[in-house]
């Protein structure tokens, strides 16, 4: 089946430690995205890629970093640096960017 | 700035009880507008798009229709099972997404 796999689902980072968040898709499609969510908030967009090995900033990159080395993975990895780590985080990817866009389904990471 | 509002916050409606979920929208060059679904813990599913004013889209007991400066998600008569909450997004000229913030519906049976 097509699809896009985030992993894992839950995730526990202390405080001081990089995480890093798979996103895997089979859909063959060149854009990929990463979104926060937090509680009674829409997404907003970490970073996105429109083609391998290149990927723009979107409106909360700080603390955050991608690589884009194959088509089908786009990783993310969440940095000491981010001072509010704690939220839902979706991946999504489209055939072209911007266009209608398919989500994983989720990685909830919490700081303890 | 492209900008997307979603309103109600929140809407309680009976089964079978038909409403409207509303998503107001500014944008310097529309190329697209998108309603998803999303279950609790979940990603959301993707449900319409619609490029042009005056467009209209149909699945079941939802219809999505878009003017100028709005889009609006009409249920009909719906079941506990559409309880969800409702994202619309927006596809501008930058071609980034933005999103609206949803409309958390619930169906009581």
């Amino acid at each position: 089946d097509g699809g896009i796999t985030q992993s894992p689902k839950y995730l526990f980072r202390k405080e001081g430690q990089n995480v890093t968040l798979s996103c895997e898709q089979n859909l063959n499609h060149d854009a990929m995205y990463w979104y926060r969510q937090d509680p009674g908030q829409g997404l907003r967009l970490i970073y996105y890629s429109q083609i391998v090995n290149d990927f723009q900033k979107g409106d909360i990159a700080e603390g955050y970093s991608v690589s884009r080395e194959k088509k089908e993975s786009f990783p993310l990895t969440v940095t000491s640096a981010q001072k509010n780590p704690t939220a839902f985080y979706l991946c999504a990817s489209s055939i072209e960017l911007g266009g209608e866009a398919f989500f994983g389904q989720g990685t909830r990471l919490t700081v303890v | 700035e492209d900008q997307v509002t979603q309103s109600p916050e929140a809407l309680r409606l009976q089964e079978g009880e038909s409403s409207s979920l509303n998503c107001s929208y500014t944008v310097s060059g529309l190329r697209g507008l998108f309603w998803y679904r999303q279950d609790p813990g979940k990603g959301p599913e993707f449900l319409f798009t619609l490029y042009s004013a005056g467009e209209e889209k149909e699945k079941e007991r939802l219809k999505a229709t878009l003017t100028k400066k709005e889009s609006f998600l009409h249920i009909t008569a719906p079941k506990p099972e559409d309880s969800a909450t409702y994202l619309c997004a927006l596809w501008g000229s930058a071609s980034k997404i933005i999103f609206g913030s949803g409309t958390r519906l619930s169906i009581r049976p």
